[in-house]
């Protein structure tokens, strides 16, 4: 199986902040990445497919870039409503395995 | 709208079954390959399960292998997932989650169920 490790686990920022997360694979996915938000007591929410592709409907604040092992989401400017644990997933080969999570703290 | 609703969720004994069901609308269910994603309480998401578009290809976590089984029916909009032999380690909140792209399996989830718990327990 392909492990997804994130870092950091926590960070905590302030609204206006720019955040940067990571997300690397334990072997080469090209560009089959996601990444997802959470919110507490809420299912996940599809911000990045593709590695770089913005869903429909998601701010323009959030960004993807990488492929192969290494990948990063970046918020530009947080706002309040973006405090939430963000996850990427891999979705180059089956079992499709997600990261262990980011928190979002303010 | 597009909208999954998760339901069958509850408390059941280790060893116990239980039907999970996922009811679609708001779009032509038979054109999406779907999945079953769960949650432990305070921990992150695990894949389960997937099914192609007629139900006739599906896949499996290894953790649950032998034991799940996912199936739908195109007619009724509705997915499901039969959990057997459940173990004190099922114990999650169960998400449906639709495949992003028609027909196309690439494995982006999108969007997703709001979830039924289920717990195993004594």
């Amino acid at each position: 199986d392909i492990q997804m490790t994130q870092s950091p686990s926590s960070v905590s920022a302030s609204v206006g902040d720019r955040v940067t997360i990571t997300c690397r694979a334990s072997q080469g996915i090209n560009i089959w990445l996601a990444w997802y938000q959470q919110k507490p007591g809420k299912a996940p929410k599809l911000l990045i497919y593709a590695a770089s592709s913005l869903q429909s409907g998601v701010p323009s604040r959030f960004s993807g870039s990488g492929s192969g092992t290494d990948f990063t989401l970046t918020i530009s400017s947080l706002q309040p409503e973006d405090f939430a644990t963000y996850y990427c997933q891999q979705a180059n080969s089956f079992p499709f395995t997600f990261g262990q999570g980011t928190k979002l703290e303010i | 709208e597009v909208q999954l609703v998760e339901s069958g969720g509850g408390l059941v004994q280790p060893g116990g079954s239980l039907r999970l069901s996922c009811a679609a609308s708001g779009f032509t269910f038979s054109g999406y390959w779907m999945h079953w994603v769960r949650q432990a309480p305070g921990k992150g998401l695990v894949w389960v399960s997937r099914i192609n578009s007629d139900g006739s290809y599906t896949d499996y976590a290894d953790s649950v292998k032998g034991r799940f089984t996912i199936s739908r029916d195109n007619a009724k909009n509705t997915l499901y997932l039969q959990m057997n032999s459940l173990r004190a380690e099922d114990t999650a909140v169960y998400y449906c989650a639709r495949d992003k792209d028609y027909y196309d399996s690439y494995n982006f989830f999108d969007p997703w169920g709001q979830g039924t718990l289920v717990t195993v327990s004594s």
